[in-house]
């Protein structure tokens, strides 16, 4: 079974636009964390937001927020005022086990995201 | 820019030569990670390195892939033959420790004909 789903293959949104980006996750932990990257045409993989499991507020970075359900097992990114420079791939990835512990990340299949303007 | 260094940028190569892929952490990051994405999917692990030594494997195809850190500071990603099926962006990350922060460099793209 798919430890992290991303049902959307790929999303348009107009520029300045509040854009979500889907994500659910399959674990047994108790203790995880809840990843979001974004990878751009040249390849890096660059980390946006984290929020872990014990957290009880949804973590915010600027134009990102993470709308962490736990009990619905999602963790979904939103974009605030979407800018050209967005478009890109998004990962969801998700570590399992204490944050103090060697963790290894699973990732999901990305949503590629297009701005127009 | 990143400051993970990854040569080359680029790869092209026909089925059953050899290719490397060469990585230069962070300095002082002692964790090292080798990640395989295919076109369309998420990064997928092949090893984990703590300092010289190998943390994780498993998913290292070891009949044709070999990953090495000598000095435990930079690495290389050893691909030999390769395969139509290799062809992907190999990533690499690195990170302080096995649980902190990872910091990915801009990947080799290798495409295999």
């Amino acid at each position: 079974a798919q430890k992290i789903t991303q049902t959307q293959p790929g999303m348009f949104v107009q520029e300045k636009e509040a854009v979500t980006l889907d994500c659910t996750y399959d674990t047994s932990d108790q203790s995880y964390g809840l990843f979001w990257y974004k990878q751009p045409s040249s390849g890096e993989m660059i980390f946006l937001i984290y929020q872990g499991s014990y957290d009880e507020q949804n973590a915010t970075e600027g134009r990102y927020s993470l709308n962490f359900q736990k009990a619905r097992k999602s963790a979904n990114l939103v974009i605030s005022a979407s800018q050209l420079g967005d478009s890109a791939m998004y990962f969801c990835a998700m570590r399992e086990g204490p944050m103090d512990s060697n963790y290894q990340l699973i990732w999901g299949a990305g949503t590629k995201l297009i701005i127009k303007p | 820019e990143a400051e993970v260094a990854q040569s080359p940028r680029y790869k092209i190569t026909e089925k059953s030569q050899a290719v490397a892929f060469w990585c230069d952490p962070i300095s002082g990051h002692a964790t090292l990670y080798w990640y395989r994405q295919i076109l369309g999917q998420g990064p997928e692990l092949l090893v984990q390195f703590q300092d010289e030594s190998v943390v994780d494997d498993s998913q290292l195809p070891k009949d044709r892939f070999s990953a090495e850190r000598l000095k435990g500071v930079d690495s290389t990603l050893k691909i030999q033959p390769a395969e139509l099926g290799d062809s992907a962006m190999y990533l690499c990350a690195s990170s302080l420790s096995p649980t902190g922060e990872l910091f990915f460099g801009e990947g080799s793209r290798l495409t295999v004909l």
